[in-house]
């Protein structure tokens, strides 16, 4: 079954406290994001990367890190969480920069205290 | 300026209703649109892209206005499980490597009995 995975879905940590959130995608897609949703401010992108070792920044990239060594894999690293970075985490790929068809994964819920 | 803009709501309709949801742009390079369904507290699924000449899937059309730079949604008969955020999504390819998917912030339809 195609799908993007996300672990972990839950997480409730304190800040300053290094975490990762792991994000992987089995269609072999070239494309793949991440985004934070916010209410009242809708979806807006923290990184992009279009393939291995090619990364961008998208809206809102400050304190937080990316890394793509493989293609399938997309984690999130927050290297000094503080409490704004509470929200819910989005992690999407799809084939092409064209992101006809954009697959989400189930989001993960993060709350920094 | 936001790339994208879209009235966040809430529309609240009756069965049967028909109800429809724009979304401006901002950025007339902008290539590609889409139209993302959430229901609550789930990821973004993609509903349908949006093309020049429009388009419809069932009691779905979407339409396209590359001069006024906005793009539509319009649901027929609406359904009780037609409640949900509807999200606009416009891609825009930058360079020759990367491209950004600009959402809206949503648009939320509750379909009461």
């Amino acid at each position: 079954e195609a799908q993007v995975t996300q672990n972990p879905r839950y997480l409730i940590t304190v800040t300053g406290k290094k975490l990762t959130v792991t994000c992987s995608q089995n269609m072999n897609h070239e494309y793949m994001s991440w985004y934070r949703q916010d209410p009242g401010l809708g979806l807006r992108q923290i990184y992009y990367s279009m393939n291995v070792e090619v990364t961008d920044k998208g809206d809102v990239p400050e304190g937080y890190k990316v890394s793509r060594k493989e293609k399938r894999n997309f984690p999130l690293i927050l290297e000094s969480p503080s409490p704004n970075q509470t929200s819910l985490y989005f992690c999407a790929s799809s084939p092409d920069r064209v992101q006809e068809t954009q697959y989400f994964g189930p989001g993960t819920r993060l709350l920094v205290l | 300026r936001k790339e994208v803009e879209q009235d966040p709501g809430p529309f609240n309709v009756p069965e049967g209703a028909t109800v429809a949801f724009n979304c401006t742009y901002s950025n007339s390079a902008s290539q590609s649109f889409f139209w993302y369904r959430q229901d609550c507290r789930k990821e973004p699924k993609l509903l349908m892209s949006v093309y020049s000449s429009g388009n419809e899937d069932g009691r779905f059309t979407a339409q396209l206005n590359r001069a006024s730079q906005y793009i539509s949604l319009l649901i027929r008969d609406s359904k009780l499980s037609d409640s949900a955020t509807y999200l606009c999504a416009v891609n825009k390819v930058r360079g020759s490597t990367l491209g950004r998917l600009y959402f809206g912030r949503g648009t939320q339809l509750t379909v009461w009995p």
